[in-house]
């Protein structure tokens, strides 16, 4: 069972905007950033959004993130086929005392 | 560019030992926090500890469910980063990943975002 909670799947047809949401808690993303990973199959994961709704140079505005009380959002507007992959959200959890995780959210496109 | 190598995975049985090395490249090593993420087979990313820089004090720290059992350490002349796995169980099967870490607090939180990511090196632990 993850800290952060995440809906286990996710869809949409190109050119469709879906987004992927994080629930948390005030000891994580209540008090402390929130992170969005991706990750293609058979790789490591890769940073796509960083401090909230920042974007590593080299990702698209497609990607965009969010942050509202204990819950965070990533929306990936413009979809396409090249965005199926899984997601995960990360935050500190100042009550463990370290970084946690969501179950991630698997995006097919249609 | 930077980079992150790990090496070192392979098939043990529980109760054994590994020691896992995640060589690094391209940036200023000393300078960072350097971070392990599990994931067992077919499923999500799991924190299992960091150690910090030098200037940081080093300090490390463990999720819970590998404290006691395994060791970060660093040898920041060769850019390396450790992890030493012991007593090793089953569900300690996973793909391992060093990643780089800023790690550092500001008013708004914690910064401690994973970039990059080593490619990863496979632990399977079975009888």
């Amino acid at each position: 069972q993850s800290v952060l909670t995440q809906p286990p799947s996710a869809s949409g047809t190109p050119g469709q905007r879906v987004t992927i949401s994080c629930s948390g808690s005030r000891s994580n993303i209540g008090t402390n950033y929130v992170y969005w990973y991706h990750q293609f199959p058979g790789t490591a994961p890769k940073l796509l959004i960083y401090r909230n709704d920042q974007r590593p140079s080299g990702v698209p505005d497609r990607f965009s993130g969010s942050k509202s009380g204990t819950s965070a959002s990533l929306a990936v507007s413009g979809l396409r086929s090249e965005d199926e992959a899984d997601y995960y959200c990360a935050s500190w959890d100042d009550s463990l005392s370290g970084p946690v995780f969501g179950g991630g959210t698997k995006l097919t496109v249609l | 560019e930077v980079q992150l190598v790990e090496s070192g995975g392979g098939l043990v049985q529980p109760g054994q030992s590994l020691r896992l090395s995640c060589t690094a490249s391209g940036f200023t090593f000393g300078d960072y926090v350097m971070s392990w993420v599990r994931q067992a087979p077919g499923k999500g990313l799991e924190w299992v500890g960091f150690i910090r820089s030098k200037g940081y004090g080093g300090a490390i720290d463990y999720a819970a469910s590998v404290k006691g059992r395994f060791t970060i350490s660093r040898d920041d002349s060769k850019g390396i980063a450790y992890l030493q796995m012991n007593s090793l169980k089953t569900e300690d099967t996973a793909v391992y990943y060093c990643t780089r870490d800023p790690f550092y607090y500001d008013s708004s939180g914690y910064n401690n975002w994973f970039d990059p990511w080593g490619q990863g090196t496979l632990v399977t632990v079975s009888s």
